[in-house]
């Protein structure tokens, strides 16, 4: 199935350093998503955008919805150990049928490995 | 937030054997359940959608067959790997759509499963 091009595909990096990861894809998504998950976990929702050009914090944490629909950052200030684990984007369209407008599935990026040395 | 748990959180078993897992929303109804596979560092891949009192729509490449999807409430989706082999093995995870909350089309995500088969 389709993915997302997500990058870096790891980062190495020291406390207190900011990150950034970005996913791109060929074709428009209606709405963009950005989760972690930790060893044996499932993923936990960080950001959620909706709006084409949306700029979204979360604490540390901050993502946009690039104006092209056709891709996502994210970005973590001030990292700290327990930030580390696997970060996912997501994309995900709108479907019209006779009942109306819904979401449709997620598609996931190939994930960006965080390790922060304390 | 909206719970979704999963039962067993780990299962070993022999080659040619069935393994139910189990996919409960805790707190909310989810008319929608999804079921993803995620081989070792590497992303998550819906495998099928699970409506309750409906069949359950399966992606491209997954056998129907083989990975039985029965969402026998609203509260409740198994997904059972039928006949398991060595190449099933896995990190099962399902995720459920809080239909009445505040964002309907949010996923909430199960703790996931791992399946190791002899």
């Amino acid at each position: 199935g389709q993915q997302l091009n997500q990058s870096p595909q790891s980062m190495f990096i020291q406390e207190g350093e900011d990150v950034s990861m970005n996913c791109t894809s060929s074709s428009i998504f209606n709405t963009w998503l950005w989760y972690k998950q930790e060893p044996g976990e499932g993923p936990v929702l960080l950001i959620a955008l909706y709006k084409a050009g949306e700029l979204t914090s979360n604490g540390r944490l901050t993502a946009q919805f690039g104006i092209t629909r056709k891709d996502s950052f994210l970005n973590i200030s001030a990292s700290i150990p327990s930030d580390v684990g696997i970060y996912f984007c997501a994309g995900q369209r709108m479907r019209s049928n006779a009942g109306g407008t819904s979401y449709g599935k997620l598609t996931f990026g190939q994930g960006t490995i965080l390790t922060v040395h304390p | 937030g909206a719970v979704v748990s999963q039962h067993p959180s780990r299962v070993i078993c022999k080659s040619g054997t069935s393994v139910k897992i189990e996919c409960r929303s805790l707190d909310f109804q989810a008319t929608t359940m999804f079921w993803y596979r995620q081989f070792p560092k590497q992303s998550l891949m819906l495998m099928a959608t699970s409506n309750e009192g409906s069949k359950a729509t399966y992606e491209q490449g997954v056998e129907k067959d083989k990975f039985l999807i029965n969402h026998a409430s609203l509260t409740l989706s198994t997904l059972t790997v039928t006949s398991a082999h060595p190449e099933d093995s896995s990190f099962y995870i399902c995720s459920a759509r809080d239909q009445a909350g505040g964002n309907p089309n949010e996923q909430f995500f199960g703790p996931g499963t791992r399946l190791t088969v002899l």
